[in-house]
């Protein structure tokens, strides 16, 4: 069974530049999840999509951060304009049905702002 | 007051030692709860898992719930030096749809 794919894996852009990140998620997981963890913390949820539907994005910061499911597969996550503070790695994860065992990361995209 | 909260290490024991790590949280609805293990530049991968009150036991593994303290842990028996990682705990709610997760802890395991 393939695996989350994330892309790209690193990305440093200038505050105030915009970023968007993608993610695959395993064939056939109807649930996706984009988390952010901060160096030193563990993942914060940002948003979870349920198909193409979102089911949670109340930690997102919809100001700058906006997320989409087309046709309920691959997903991407867009900063704009980013700040210092955005500096982080974004995870990506999936899973069949919500419960404990079904969650599957990514790798993740390392993103620094300078 | 954060939901999980864990030590952040690190950790540091010599091989063959058995590895204790702990956590706490607040919300009595968490019912699942869950270990992740995390290497350099990886995403968390899940270890463990168990519901409700009592101990779970894989291989070199046992996780262990206390629902009346509110408190996880997690022993690893025999360890080894490629058991260095970052251990992260994480809940679920019954409602199954938000992990939340703590801090991690740093563990490095001395050959």
């Amino acid at each position: 069974e393939a695996g989350v794919a994330q892309s790209p894996r690193y990305k440093i852009i200038e505050k105030r530049q915009s970023v968007a990140f993608w993610c695959n998620p395993i064939s056939g997981h109807a649930t996706l999840y984009w988390y952010q963890q901060i160096l030193g913390q563990g993942p914060k949820l940002l948003i979870q999509f349920q198909n193409n539907g979102v089911v949670d994005d109340s930690q997102l910061p919809k100001d700058r951060f906006s997320a989409e499911r087309l046709k309920g597969v691959d997903s991407t996550l867009k900063i704009q304009p980013a700040k210092l503070e955005d500096s982080a790695v974004y995870l990506c994860a999936s899973s069949l049905r919500q419960g404990a065992g079904g969650y599957t990361f990514g790798s993740g995209t390392r993103l620094t702002v300078v | 007051q954060k939901e999980v909260e864990q030590d952040p290490g690190p950790l540091s024991v010599p091989e063959g030692a058995i590895v204790s790590l702990n956590c706490t949280y607040s919300n009595s609805a968490f019912q699942y709860f869950m270990w992740y293990r995390q290497y350099s530049r990886k995403g968390p991968e899940l270890l463990m898992y168990t519901y409700s009150s009592g101990n779970k036991e894989d291989g070199r593994f046992t996780a262990q719930v206390d629902k009346s303290s509110k408190y996880i842990s997690l022993f690893i028996r025999d360890s080894q030096p490629s058991d260095s990682a970052t251990y992260l705990c994480a809940t679920l709610g019954a409602a199954g749809n938000k992990l939340t997760f703590g801090g991690g802890t740093r563990v490095l395991v001395k050959p």
